[in-house]
């Protein structure tokens, strides 16, 4: 029972672009939404986060997008640089057990110069 | 402030034996949880502690067992290991603070043979 879904394994980017990452939730009780960053032998690093009752975050070249109806959420990168190639994880949590973060299988971005 | 500081980085096992891996979390963050990332199921929840008290259990078996200390570090130890315990696992810290961040350390990679 995967809850939280990041259907597409890689995506490949030009330098300069944007890059859209997207996520699908199941659980209704997924009440903050975040985004991390990993680099090969490091743990996740704290992109950016959203809580449900809004719409859209913005934190310079990173926004997060929020549909609550359609269970979606996308991380936007513009420009796209290439240090920002890596495996970006998508992770739920519910208000009950919040510090229990359900996370996507990631998504792995690569940017071409 | 130092990170979170997980030991030992590498470790390698043989099938029954038993393992404890340490984490330090960042000075002040009172809750500590841990993962396991394995290629084929991501991102997993184990459990949190809180105050030297488990507070969320993950989906795995009672092989896997955790504790806290009063100055917040925390142990976890896996018993009669089996071939598909052989994975990432990462620590995380978290100042409890409303956007449910979580600082994760470099992981342990367990080997198990």
């Amino acid at each position: 029972d995967q809850q939280v879904k990041q259907n597409s394994p890689s995506l490949s980017v030009q330098e300069g672009r944007i890059s859209i990452l997207n996520c699908d939730y199941t659980n209704s009780m997924f009440d903050y939404f975040l985004w991390y960053k990993k680099y090969p032998a490091e743990g996740p690093t704290f992109l950016i986060s959203i809580s449900s009752i809004k719409d859209k975050n913005e934190d310079g070249r990173f926004t997060v997008f929020l549909n609550k109806s359609a269970k979606h959420l996308s991380l936007h990168i513009v420009p796209s640089q290439p240090g920002d190639s890596a495996v970006y994880f998508c992770a739920a949590s519910a208000l009950q057990g919040a510090q229990k973060l359900v996370f996507g299988q990631g998504t792995r971005l690569t940017i071409n110069p | 402030k130092a990170g979170v500081t997980q030991t030992p980085r590498y470790l390698i096992k043989t099938r029954g034996q038993q393992v404890t891996l340490s984490c330090s979390p960042i000075s002040g963050h009172r809750s500590v949880s841990w993962y396991q990332q394995t290629p084929g199921q991501g991102l997993q929840f184990l459990f949190e502690y809180f105050s030297e008290t488990q507070r969320n259990k993950g989906n795995f078996p009672g092989r896997f067992s955790g504790r806290q200390f009063s100055n917040s570090r925390s142990e976890m130890n896996v018993s009669t290991l089996e071939l598909g315990d052989s994975a990432l696992y990462l620590c995380a810290s978290s100042p409890l603070t409303s956007d449910r961040k979580l600082f994760f350390g470099s992981g342990t990679q367990l080997s198990v043979l």
